[in-house]
């Protein structure tokens, strides 16, 4: 059964960079047609699509963050990751990692979701 | 960016009593919309895509109707374990996928 599962620190100050990554177990990351995305949970904005990535590179990003945002895969270790820039306390969230198995931004399988709080 | 409105925001009703939450897009999405469902401390859930397709192995209670701007998510039978918040959608002009701001059901 595919499971995923967010790591990464838990509190980041403002200004700084947030990475998170999201380790894939029970199927593997590199599977033909299966895309491998971000999303988060904030109390002001509700669900936000970050972006997505496939296995062999391409990447689809939210246009809104696109400035501030970098999905990267990494197929060695079965994970894929996020890396937000220039925080504020308006990206404290739960962020969630996902697979969308036929379009880049429908997802059918989630990660438990890590709570990432901006602060100094 | 299309605007996705759910309502109600709330929705409190009885065990098994039939529940109809609503999802309006600012422009049309075709059939592209699927509905998630959100429980605290758990994964969210894909209930239904394609406006109507459920999900594998979702109850057959949950169903999903609607077309361009006009979707509803219907649960048949309201059961205890269907307290959640609901979120509708769209993955048809994008990006970005956008979503609805959530309805959530209660138990009377």
């Amino acid at each position: 059964q595919l499971q995923l599962q967010e790591s990464g620190p838990g509190l980041v100050k403002p200004s700084e960079s947030l990475s998170l990554i999201c380790t894939v177990s029970g199927g593997s990351i590199s599977t033909s047609g299966k895309y491998w995305g971000w999303v988060r949970q904030s109390p002001g904005k509700g669900l936000e699509w970050f972006g997505s990535i496939y296995f062999g590179g391409s990447t689809y990003y939210n246009p809104s963050m696109k400035s501030r945002v970098t999905i990267s895969v990494d197929t060695s270790k079965n994970q894929f990751s996020l890396q937000l820039n220039s925080v504020t306390d308006a990206d404290t969230a739960v962020y969630y990692c996902a697979r969308a198995p036929q379009v880049w931004d429908l997802f059918d399988s989630w990660g438990l979701g890590t709570l990432v709080t901006v602060s100094s | 960016e299309i605007v996705m409105t759910q309502s109600p925001l709330i929705l409190s009703a009885s065990p098994g009593e039939r529940v109809t939450l609503s999802c309006r897009a600012s422009q049309s999405v075709s059939l592209n919309l699927a509905w998630l469902q959100l429980k605290p401390g758990q994964a969210p859930r894909l209930l239904i895509y394609r406006a109507s397709t459920r999900a594998s192995g979702i109850s057959d209670r949950f169903s999903g109707s609607g077309f361009g701007t006009e979707f509803t998510l219907t649960i048949s039978s309201l059961q205890s374990e269907d307290v959640a918040v609901y979120y509708c959608q769209q993955y048809n002009n994008r990006p970005p996928a956008t979503f609805g701001q959530g309805t959530k059901v209660e138990i009377k």
